[in-house]
């Protein structure tokens, strides 16, 4: 089984909301990660979690700000985000950072978010 | 820094048609390669891998093989079908903390 769940769906929250994206995993994978994806365009780095640590922040916003609370879950918190921050937000996991094939990641759904 | 360049389209074929969407990548050290697949409205699915050199990855009739002299990982299909519309995303990992590495991703539209 190699299923990534993200919740909700779809979001549409305002400039002054506080909402939370949720991911979870039970793959025994300890690296877990956030994308962000705009239309027509590649997933981008957000965050890298390795056995719960943060171990990479691609100098976002701290409008976003992420937490891992044990090994299956994965959370992003928004709080005052703006319309640009409109987009597709994907979790991923893997069996944990490295090479040969141990860093293969494996996507959620995504969470679709609108901000107005 | 590590880098992936893939036709970006959109690719438009009939059915049944043989499909080739090229990817070549710039990275150091030894990188494990990647495709995924978007459907519309929906996150990416791991297509394929290679985690070394003259490794051929396959699935659902689609293949690549990780070519080092050419720096490449082509994915191929012999009879594609309309359900295989979606955006193609080549990828490579250099093995750090540091996620993926995608190309611009290729549409590809199969016409019946």
């Amino acid at each position: 089984d190699t299923e990534v769940t993200q919740t909700p769906k779809h979001l549409v929250m305002g400039m002054t909301n506080k909402k939370s994206l949720k991911c979870e995993q039970h793959m025994g994978h300890r690296a877990m990660y956030w994308y962000k994806q705009k239309a027509k365009k590649p997933p981008e780095l957000m965050f890298v979690y390795s056995y719960e640590k943060l171990s990479i922040n691609e100098s976002v916003p701290s409008r976003f700000s992420p937490e891992c609370p044990n090994s299956s879950l994965l959370n992003l918190h928004l709080h005052a985000l703006q319309p640009e921050d409109s987009a597709l937000y994907l979790c991923a996991s893997s069996s944990r950072v490295g090479s040969g094939g141990q860093e293969t990641q494996y996507f959620g759904p995504g969470t679709r978010l609108l901000v107005l | 820094g590590d880098s992936v360049t893939q036709m970006e389209g959109p690719v438009t074929l009939s059915e049944e048609a043989f499909l080739t969407i090229n990817c070549t990548y710039t990275a150091t050290g030894y990188p494990s390669l990647f495709w995924y697949v978007q459907y519309p409205g929906e996150g990416l699915q791991l297509l394929l891998k290679a985690t070394k050199a003259d490794d051929k990855g396959s699935n659902k009739g689609f293949e690549a093989t990780y070519r080092k002299e050419t720096t490449s990982f082509h994915l191929e299909k012999g009879s594609v079908q309309v359900s295989d519309s979606a955006v193609y995303f080549c990828a490579l990992s250099g093995g750090g903390a540091d996620g993926l590495t995608f190309g611009k991703g290729t549409h590809l539209i199969i016409q019946p």
